[in-house]
């Protein structure tokens, strides 16, 4: 059965605080995606990785950067976090050239205070 | 770049009848894959329905169908004889090739279903 997983379902956090929000999958996939979704917005792609210590802006990478030093984890940091991260994240993943769907993750749900 | 217009924030439909909804796309690619997923309460998005641009039939999973019209750029979900556990929100989504043969998906606004006993 695939998995991915996120090391959080509820954060918490203070402005200014560094932030890190961990993904990890056990399908070998060799892409994982980094999204944000907010109401009315839908998700918003914010970074992804094709390989291990790969990786290409999405849509929306202010303020964001990854980490990718194994191909089953991905990482997203907030540097400093501001309360307009608020925000629920979701991780991805998918085989490299798969046409079809990605699998997703659970979600982070991510309020800075 | 591709785009995907949801125009319905929220949808109510009475259990056991059809739902359609409505997803408009727009890419000059003339190969793209459409995609419809699910997202329960619970926060997880389950994959639902693909079509292919090029599939000659519109795709069916169970009780979800999606009405592909080209010509008209729309790629409608349709869930036949809804149940309670279908409330949830629904995203239709393009998938565009970014880099490495990776691909990234595009999504619609969500449509926020509910179904009423």
């Amino acid at each position: 059965d695939v998995k991915v997983t996120q090391s959080s379902r509820y954060l918490v956090k203070r402005t200014g605080e560094k932030v890190f929000l961990e993904c990890v999958q056990d399908m070998d996939h060799e892409n994982m995606f980094w999204y944000r979704q907010d109401p009315g917005l839908g998700l918003r792609l914010i970074y992804f990785s094709y390989d291990v210590k790969m990786k290409e802006k999405g849509d929306i990478p202010e303020g964001y950067s990854v980490s990718r030093e194994k191909k089953e984890r991905f990482s997203l940091i907030l540097e400093s976090a501001s309360t307009n991260q608020t925000s629920m994240y979701l991780c991805a993943s998918s085989l490299r050239h798969s046409a079809y769907e990605q699998y997703f993750g659970p979600g982070t749900r991510l309020t800075v205070t | 770049a591709q785009k995907i217009t949801q125009t319905q924030p929220g949808m109510f439909v009475q259990e056991k009848e059809a739902v359609t909804l409505d997803c408009t796309y727009d890419t000059s690619d003339p190969s793209y894959g459409l995609f419809w997923y699910k997202q329960p309460s619970s926060g997880e998005m389950i994959f639902l329905i693909y079509q292919g641009s090029y599939d000659q039939q519109n795709a069916t999973e169970g009780r979800y169908s999606l009405n592909f019209q080209k010509a008209r750029k729309s790629a409608n979900l349709v869930i036949s004889a809804s149940q309670l556990g279908d409330s949830a929100m629904y995203f239709c989504a393009m998938r565009e090739y970014i880099i490495q043969g990776a691909q990234k998906l595009v999504f619609g606004q969500g449509t926020r279903l509910t179904i009423n006993p």
